[in-house]
């Protein structure tokens, strides 16, 4: 199996400022991580692919410069959720493979961010 | 990005019945199929897989079955029990670039005791 660990797991914050949320493995090395928001009883909608040492790929419709992700070495990577607004508030949530070869994707026990 | 949909949105069944969830995916490249379960709140499990070589796994109470073909894949859980009351969501992994997953819409199983 693989652990990964979110924090926070609960941020409220103004509208104007900006949320840090980081993603940890914390048992193995992730070279690939991925950014999911999940809005209440909806799907995961996958954001982003945050890869180490290089610039996130980003899903068709989510600005990047809003959603700001940085992975920077092979156990962290941080979404950065700047200037939020209300409609930002939601669940996010990260992922990544573990070791094995399996293909399971494990998760992050995901942040809700609420925007005031 | 690969397009998943999942159907029912919403299933109750009686305790002791059979359920399945149906998802479609649309393309062909996709070569891995998981079911997720998460309870409210909480972070998404793993419940079972199946690979794009395989038409069938079963686990348990647990079943999957994968049509190629069509580009649709089930889940199925029998003498189903309260515990398994839960939201199920059903996701498919393209191998390219980074092998990102997409996930269908979600079902809500109720199991009534």
């Amino acid at each position: 199996g693989a652990v990964v660990s979110q924090h926070p797991s609960r941020v409220i914050c103004k509208s104007g400022t900006s949320v840090k949320i980081e993603c940890r493995s914390l048992d193995f090395q992730a070279t690939t991580m991925f950014w999911y928001r999940q809005f209440p009883k909806q799907s995961l909608m996958l954001m982003a692919t945050s890869n180490e040492g290089s610039k996130a790929t980003y899903e068709q419709g989510v600005e990047k410069d809003k959603f700001l992700i940085n992975h920077a070495s092979l156990t962290l990577s941080t979404l950065t959720v700047t200037s939020a607004h209300p409609e930002d508030s939601s669940f996010y949530i990260c992922s990544c493979y573990g070791t094995g070869g399996s293909g399971e994707l494990f998760f992050g026990e995901g942040s809700r961010l609420t925007v005031l | 990005g690969e397009n998943v949909e999942q159907h029912p949105s919403t299933l109750s069944v009686q305790e002791g019945d059979s359920a399945v969830i149906k998802c479609t995916y649309s393309d062909s490249a996709s070569n891995y199929f998981p079911w997720y379960k998460q309870e409210l709140g909480k972070r998404p499990q793993l419940i079972i897989d199946i690979r794009s070589n395989v038409g069938e796994k079963k686990d348990q109470r647990i079943a999957v079955t994968l049509n190629k073909t069509a580009k649709h894949f089930s889940l199925h859980i029998t003498e189903t029990q309260p515990e398994d009351s839960a939201v199920y969501f059903c996701a498919a992994r393209l191998p390219f670039a980074g092998n990102q997953f997409y996930f269908g819409t979600g079902t809500s199983l109720t199991v009534i005791p």
